[in-house]
């Protein structure tokens, strides 16, 4: 059974909007999450990560957030950029090494 | 630079051949990991390795071995290839801190298609 859920499979945002991709998981033992990002033909690329022991981590325009109680992150994206657009994989470990990861959500970033 | 490589990026066989895919990462990382990726599924771990000579199952480790002789190369192996294992497969690399497995890095994927 997946672990981590990302149930939109696809999002569409105007340039210069905020793009939030959402992602649930159900195990309580996760206590490390990361988003990664994947263009086409590509390799995933690390994007940004919290630990279970915060509630926000900012880098630049990507913004993590972790709701423990209601077992749900999401990526904030401000603004939204082209360039922006590709799959977005979201992951977590439980205090060991292997990730697992989310389906994906494909983001288009319209001009 | 340091970085990880996958070998073949393409690959086509035939059902019930054996194929390794290769992957070797130059940043001296203990921790290296196999994933496939499928429409519908995200990418799903096959196998992984802490270290030389250290190998662990995955999610979906049916029919896929790998061994770890040295700390830069995880090949992986399906032994008989079956359709099902058509697939576009990732390699990662990791070294663990502080308790967690610290951001994985990929390689650009090796595609496979078993006819």
């Amino acid at each position: 059974d997946q672990q981590v859920k990302q149930n939109s499979p696809s999002l569409s945002v105007q340039e210069g909007r905020i793009s939030i991709l959402n992602c649930d998981y159900t195990n309580s033992m996760f206590d490390y999450f990361l988003w990664y990002k994947k263009y086409p033909a590509e390799g995933p690329t690390f994007l940004i990560s919290i630990s279970s022991i915060k509630d926000k981590n900012e880098d630049g325009r990507f913004t993590v957030f972790l709701n423990k109680s209601a077992k749900h992150l999401s990526l904030h994206i401000v603004p939204s950029q082209p360039g922006d657009s590709a799959v977005y994989f979201c992951a977590a470990s439980a205090g060991g090494y292997a990730l697992n990861f989310g389906k994906g959500t494909s983001l288009l970033v319209t001009p | 630079d340091a970085e990880i490589t996958q070998s073949p990026r393409h690959k086509i066989t035939e059902t019930g051949r054996q194929v390794t895919l290769a992957c070797h990462q130059t940043w001296n990382h203990n921790n290296m990991f196999w994933y496939r990726q499928d429409l519908g599924h995200g990418l799903r771990l096959i196998h992984y390795s802490y270290g030389v000579h250290d190998t662990n199952k995955g999610e979906v480790s049916d029919g896929y071995s790998v061994s770890r002789s040295n700390t830069e190369d995880l090949p992986l192996t399906l032994e008989s290839a079956a359709s099902s294992q058509t697939s576009v497969y990732f390699c990662a690399s990791s070294e663990p801190r502080q308790g967690n497995t610290g951001e994985l890095f990929f390689g650009e994927g090796s595609r496979l298609t078993v006819l």
